[in-house]
């Protein structure tokens, strides 16, 4: 089985400042990490993915998040914000290979920007 | 491409009535459907997964119930509901192996349980 820890519930950030999420998974297996966002009373929308390959992964709207094994993390990054990534963003985790197991999903992270 | 669609959008229910929340995919054949509840403060929680037709895998004991009568069709379901039931669902399906590995999240149905 696995987990997924984000240690932080909210982050308030100035809007054009950097921002880190962090994401802190646990497994005895290997795995497939995701982040996931979502805008109030909307569904999930898919952020990035890590499956294989280069650590460093690039998503949509500038995001970018970077696979540790050593520290099993996955943080999520962005260089500069925007109003409009105020949102709940979720980190997630399934079994590598695993076509029909779910997703193992972190409490989530508000994200605030302030102007 | 994908498309989850999931109904109603809102439900407001008495403790004790049953439910019935619909879930169906369009552009996909043969998909591995989900359903996750989000309850305030306790993010995603997988309650059923499916990878047929009649093939339920239930991940936590609950008062629910889900059914896959059709390829593209999952339905949530409830005889008597409780108020630890009210939370947002949300309906998903896997994309598939290789780099389409992931999940599409439908938007989601919000149940209030009164």
């Amino acid at each position: 089985a696995q987990s997924v820890t984000q240690l932080d519930s909210q982050v308030p950030v100035f809007e054009e400042a950097p921002v880190e999420l962090r994401c802190n998974y646990s497994s005895s297996v290997s795995v497939y990490l995701f982040w996931y966002v979502q805008y109030p009373n909307q569904g999930l929308q898919l952020l990035l993915k890590y499956l294989s390959g280069s650590t460093l992964v690039k998503g949509i709207n500038g995001f970018e998040a970077e696979f540790n094994k050593s520290q099993t993390s996955f943080h999520l990054r962005k260089p500069s914000v925007h109003i409009s990534d105020t949102a709940e963003y979720f980190c997630a985790v399934t079994a590598a290979g695993g076509g029909a197991d779910g997703l193992t999903f972190g409490k989530g992270t508000h994200l605030i920007i302030q102007p | 491409s994908q498309t989850i669609h999931q109904w109603p959008a809102t439900l407001v229910q008495p403790v004790g009535s049953p439910l019935s929340l619909e879930c169906t995919v369009e552009g996909t054949s043969n998909p591995n459907l989900y359903w996750y509840r989000q309850a305030a403060g306790r993010g995603l929680q997988l309650l059923f997964y499916s990878v047929g037709i009649g093939q339920i895998s239930s991940e936590v004991p609950q008062n629910l119930s889900a059914s896959r009568p059709q390829d593209r069709q999952f339905i949530l379901s409830s005889k008597k509901l409780l108020l630890s039931d009210s939370g947002f669902y949300l309906c998903a399906c896997h994309l598939g192996a290789g780099a389409y590995n992931e999940q599409f999240f439908g938007p989601g149905t919000r149940l209030t349980v009164l």
